[in-house]
């Protein structure tokens, strides 16, 4: 699987959009990009992910660049809930074992 | 409900000592994995069974021993306890265990050696 770049850390105000950024340049066209976040204490979160195309649940949106090599997780309202590390995690599509290898992720820290 | 549940949450137990961590999960899932989140936090994956039958090892010692009942079931047995062993374990399950198939985690369970 492709290896992700994310900044260690990031703040957002409480309200605003949280956007979090994840470069993968060495992504290949059969790759996914996935998102997870890890709240203190408690198990990883699956929240959302995508190929080509931008996705949007309720949780968040994604934007994948045109090249591919980087995406956006938008928090569209960050609430104080929403502080935790937050995974860029890029795997095969298809074939192969289902693993996630995780990074170190982005700690983002959304304040009053 | 709870989807993957473990337990116990917290366990401490003397180096040495041969202990247990259960999982379950009521998603109808195939695959349940072992996931091992130590001190510096870095998340990796130790097993994974598919329909009870064992699909990733990831250079495990053998001191640890994951057992599937069925599939609903993945079992962690810890023999000969080390200090090093300390670490927040989660269990985790996806619909198949193909990549592509989203992955649901437990809450963890905190295992402290001492």
């Amino acid at each position: 699987d492709a290896k992700t770049t994310q900044p260690t850390s990031m703040d957002c105000a409480e309200g605003r959009a949280a956007n979090l950024p994840c470069n993968h340049s060495t992504i290949s066209g059969n790759e996914y990009v996935y998102w997870y976040r890890q709240i203190h204490s408690q198990g990883p979160q699956y929240i959302i992910h995508g190929l080509k195309n931008n996705e949007t649940n309720e949780m968040a949106s994604l934007i994948i660049t045109e090249d591919r090599k980087s995406s956006t997780l938008i928090l569209p309202h960050a609430t104080l809930r929403d502080t935790a590390v937050y995974y860029c995690i890029v795997r095969v599509a298809t074939g192969g074992g289902n693993k996630l290898t995780f990074g170190t992720g982005t700690q983002l820290k959304v304040e009053l | 409900d709870t989807a993957v549940s473990q337990t116990p949450k917290y366990l401490v137990t003397q180096m040495g000592n041969d202990k247990s961590i259960k999982c379950e999960q009521n998603l109808g899932h195939d695959t349940m994995y072992w996931y091992k989140q130590d001190s510096k936090k870095f998340l990796k994956i130790m097993f994974s069974y598919n329909n009870k039958e064992l699909i990733i090892n990831e250079t495990v010692p053998n001191r640890f021993s994951p057992k599937s009942p069925d599939k609903a079931h993945l079992n962690l047995h810890i023999n000969s306890l080390e200090l090093g062993d300390s670490a927040v374990y989660f269990c985790a399950s996806s619909q198949g265990w193909s990549s592509g198939n989203t992955i649901y985690f437990g809450e963890g369970s905190w295992l402290t050696v001492v």
